[in-house]
């Protein structure tokens, strides 16, 4: 079945450098999967930060960006410059129709990031 | 705009006692989902409606834990004879149609306690 990895639990930032979050897919699916992003900030509920539905795209929010790379089943996402009220919970997920999954997104297991000023 | 009502925030239950969960999605969304999050498995799939229909209970347990929508403003999720594994923060999300590609709308979560 599909699944996301997200190999980073929790990674330290400085304010103003660069993050990367690295988030990578598996899927059996004939089609490419769509790819999202979600972020839960402190004593917030989950939200949808970015979302991309065609392989080869890019998207981006308040800062952020994600390719999705359907050579590598990557969809990192980046910010140039950290602020710290960027220090949050990072979900990669996937919603993939042809390869089983349905409607339902398949979640990584998240990473949070702190932000030290 | 409310957003997706979850209640109750907390909620502490027995070994075997029922804990019921609800949700209100937003007004004019017709898709509910249910996930639950632990430390361990992360966020988990638990069951779909959409128009209020089941449609998609792929990740209930199947024994003790049911979800209903018996209506397009809320839908409950129910576990019988709570385990202290069952101990996990329940989220309900909606979204416009339950399209693969849309957004979801979360709520806060039920945070779930079984001693």
């Amino acid at each position: 079945g599909d699944s996301v990895t997200q190999t980073e639990g929790q990674v330290t930032v400085s304010e103003s450098k660069s993050l990367i979050i690295n988030c990578t897919y598996s899927t059996t699916s004939i089609a490419y999967p769509n790819l999202f992003w979600y972020v839960r900030y402190p004593g917030e509920g989950l939200q949808l930060l970015l979302k991309v539905i065609t392989a080869g795209q890019k998207g981006s929010s308040r800062g952020f960006e994600a390719t999705y790379n359907k050579e590598t089943t990557s969809f990192h996402l980046q910010k140039a410059s950290v602020q710290e009220s960027d220090s949050a919970v990072y979900y990669c997920a996937l919603g993939d129709w042809y390869g089983g999954s349905g409607n339902k997104l398949i979640f990584g297991t998240g990473t949070l990031l702190s932000v030290k000023p | 705009n409310a957003g997706v009502i979850q209640t109750p925030r907390h909620k502490v239950t027995g070994k075997g006692q029922e804990a019921t969960l609800w949700c209100e999605p937003i007004s004019g969304h017709s898709a509910v989902f249910w996930y639950r999050q632990t430390i361990v498995q992360g966020l988990e799939f638990l069951t779909y409606f959409r128009n209020q229909a089941p449609i998609d209970d792929s990740g209930m347990p199947k024994e003790r834990f049911s979800a209903q929508m018996p209506n397009q403003s809320h839908s409950t999720l129910k576990i019988q004879s709570t385990q202290p594994q069952d101990s996990a923060v329940y989220l309900c999300a909606s979204s416009r149609s339950g399209g693969v590609a849309e957004t979801l709308y979360f709520g806060s979560g039920t945070r779930l306690t079984v001693l």
